[in-house]
């Protein structure tokens, strides 16, 4: 598969084990942020949003924190599986009408099986 | 499947030569967005269109042009090429051009420039 940068900070995590990735953004205008799952490959893909009035949302197997205060947003993941290993992005959307995206730089989550 | 359509799927070319890549959206779909994502730079917005017309662009270099056509689909060009512009391109597609929309990632055309 095709690695994602070449210095991507990575995280490792037993199967079922749940799993943080953290991410801090820098624009305080910023008032949607999604998280995306690239697996080796393929094209982004969409996991979770939250919008900046709320501090928590929860999917399947996923939640999403924001702290505005000290602008970081985290993605949680319970019970890891090997079908979770991928490149997490988080990506911040300035306001305005227009959606103009943001993301950062990836974590790589390896699943040890 | 996402969706989105991307081609083609991979390119070859060399410095100076101009290519042309080409996106679909979702069925519906009004906005498409490009994206650049090499190895030191992650994923970067370039530029997006809704229904035809520019939208918001981001660190698109002046060598690089896109259009969105009545039919929906984009293309991107990207001319003089150099090997620092070796690199995956996404285009995205959503819904409408607000700032809260999901998008849908295509799976990308992967540029070689030699």
């Amino acid at each position: 598969g095709e690695s994602v940068g070449l210095h991507l900070p990575t995280l490792s995590v037993q199967e079922g084990d749940n799993s943080i990735i953290n991410c801090a953004y820098s624009n305080s205008a910023s008032d949607y942020f999604i998280w995306y799952k690239q697996e080796s490959g393929k094209g982004p893909q969409f996991i979770i949003d939250i919008r900046s009035n709320m501090d928590k949302r929860q999917g399947q197997r996923v939640t999403v924190l924001l702290n505005k205060t000290v602008k970081h947003l985290s993605l949680q993941i319970a019970a890891t599986q090997p079908g979770d290993s991928a490149v997490y992005f988080c990506a911040e959307n300035t306001s305005g009408g227009y959606q103009k995206v943001t993301f950062g730089t990836g974590t790589k989550l390896q699943v040890i099986p | 499947d996402s969706g989105v359509t991307q081609t083609p799927k991979h390119l070859i070319t060399a410095t100076g030569q101009r290519v042309t890549l080409r996106c679909s959206p979702r069925s519906g779909d009004l906005s498409v967005y490009w994206y650049q994502q090499s190895l030191d730079q992650g994923l970067q917005f370039l530029i997006q269109y809704y229904n035809g017309e520019e939208r918001a662009k981001g660190n698109i270099l002046e060598r690089f042009s896109a259009q969105q056509f009545p039919d929906l689909h984009s293309e991107l060009n990207l001319s003089s090429l150099e090997l620092g512009d070796s690199a995956l391109y996404f285009c995205a597609s959503s819904r409408t051009s607000g700032s809260q929309n999901e998008q849908f990632f295509g799976p990308g055309t992967r540029l070689t420039v030699l």
